[in-house]
Parts: structure tokens; sequence; C-alpha cells
């Protein structure tokens, strides 16, 4: 079984409407990270959390909203889809604990707003 | 803030060609970290560096970090083609956030 699991893996929606991207790891890992991938951009954080209910901005969080009610789940909420939104998500895992931030990701989101 | 440079952004070789790809910086980092993408999956680590000057290998891959702690460079020997697909760099800072370079994308031809 995959140790980090985003659902859904493909999404298609349309402008206005409100998407939840959920991540479920079972690594026991304390932090837990939302980003976007477009093409030649590489990865931008959105969203990260450090422990359970503890939730800090990323580099490009505006328009996007995340929950953490418990370790192991971090949900990345678009509370109005728009266009421009339309990427590869991933969330990633890391266990801070080990003195590094060496991160884990989960397979990918989809997402496509028309 | 800090920004990773990492080069080149696509790399066309043969099979059986060695590569290499580097990330530079202006900061200073603790840890350099190599991930793997393959298309339409996450990006997966290969290789971890935790000090100024180590090598690490996995398989037919190495990577150094840099002495000066603001490069590290991935050499992949004897290319075949499953090695197809995106490399990212990214680094950990003195403030413990990372980041990562834009990829570089490996295309092997046959």
């Amino acid at each position: 079984d995959a140790d980090v699991t985003q659902t859904p893996r493909n999404r298609i929606t349309k402008t206005g409407k409100r998407i939840m991207l959920e991540c479920s790891q079972t690594k026991g890992h304390d932090r837990m990270y939302w980003y976007r991938q477009d093409p030649g951009l590489g990865l931008r954080l959105i969203y990260y959390s450090f422990d359970v209910k503890d939730i800090n901005k990323g580099e490009i969080s505006d328009g996007y909203s995340v929950s953490r009610q418990a370790q192991a789940k971090f949900s990345l909420s678009l509370e109005s889809a728009i266009p421009n939104q339309t990427a590869l998500y991933f969330c990633a895992t890391s266990d801070f604990r080990t003195g590094t931030d060496t991160q884990y990701f989960g397979p990918g989101t989809r997402l496509t707003v028309l | 803030g800090q920004q990773l440079n990492q080069s080149p952004q696509s790399m066309f070789i043969q099979e059986g060609e060695d590569v290499s790809m580097n990330c530079t910086s202006s900061s200073i980092f603790n840890t350099w970290l190599w991930y793997k993408q393959d298309p339409g999956e996450g990006p997966v680590l290969l290789i971890a560096l935790y000090k100024a000057g180590e090598l690490t290998s996995n398989g037919r891959l190495t990577a150094q970090f840099g002495i000066t702690r603001k490069d590290s460079f991935l050499n992949i020997s004897a290319s075949i083609p499953s090695d197809v697909g995106i490399y990212f760099c990214a680094g950990q800072g003195i403030d413990d956030k990372i980041i990562f370079g834009k990829g570089t994308r490996l295309h092997i031809l046959p």
C-alpha cells in the first residue's frame, strides 16, 4: 500500500465550484505539504502544516484553504475554482523529528477547471 | 528569497551515455535532495545529502553535496530508457524551509 495517498487522482470541474482534494499518510510523519505543479514552473508550495491544527501559508496560498484535523490527513480546498487553478497538485509529508525535512510525495491529483 | 538554479532545463542524450545535471544557489543549504518524477506520478526521492562534501550513490546514480554548501550535482551513468523523466533538486536552507529547482527534463534517444 502507498504511504501517501491522494484522492481523487483526476477531477474536472467548472468555474465557481468548490473542490476539496484529500491527502492521507500512513508514515506517521508530523509535517504535511500541498504543492502545485505547472509546466516549466516546478513545484510551488501552497500551504504546509507542522502538526495538527497548525497551518502556514506557502508561496501561492491565495484562492486556497487547508485543514489538518488529524495527523494523517491534510485536505486542500478551492472555495471557488477558476481556470488558472488547472494544474497538478501534490501532497507531501516529512518527519522533522529525524532532524531533516526530507519530503515524500503522493501520486498527485490532476485538476482541470473549465 | 532563496532560489535554486537547476540546469540544464532539458537534455537529449543517446542511450548508454552518462548524464550530469546540477543545482546552484547564492544561499547556503543544510540538505540537498534529488527527486525523479515519471509522467503522471509524484516525485520520488532518489538521493538525500546531509553533509558538505558528501558523495552518495544509488545504483547508477551519484550525487554530491558541494563543499561550499551552495551547489549539488547528480550524475547518471550508462543511461537506459527508464531514466526518462523530470529530475528535481531541492535544498533545505538554514531557515529549515525546502525549496525546489524547476527541474531537468531528460529525454533518451534510441
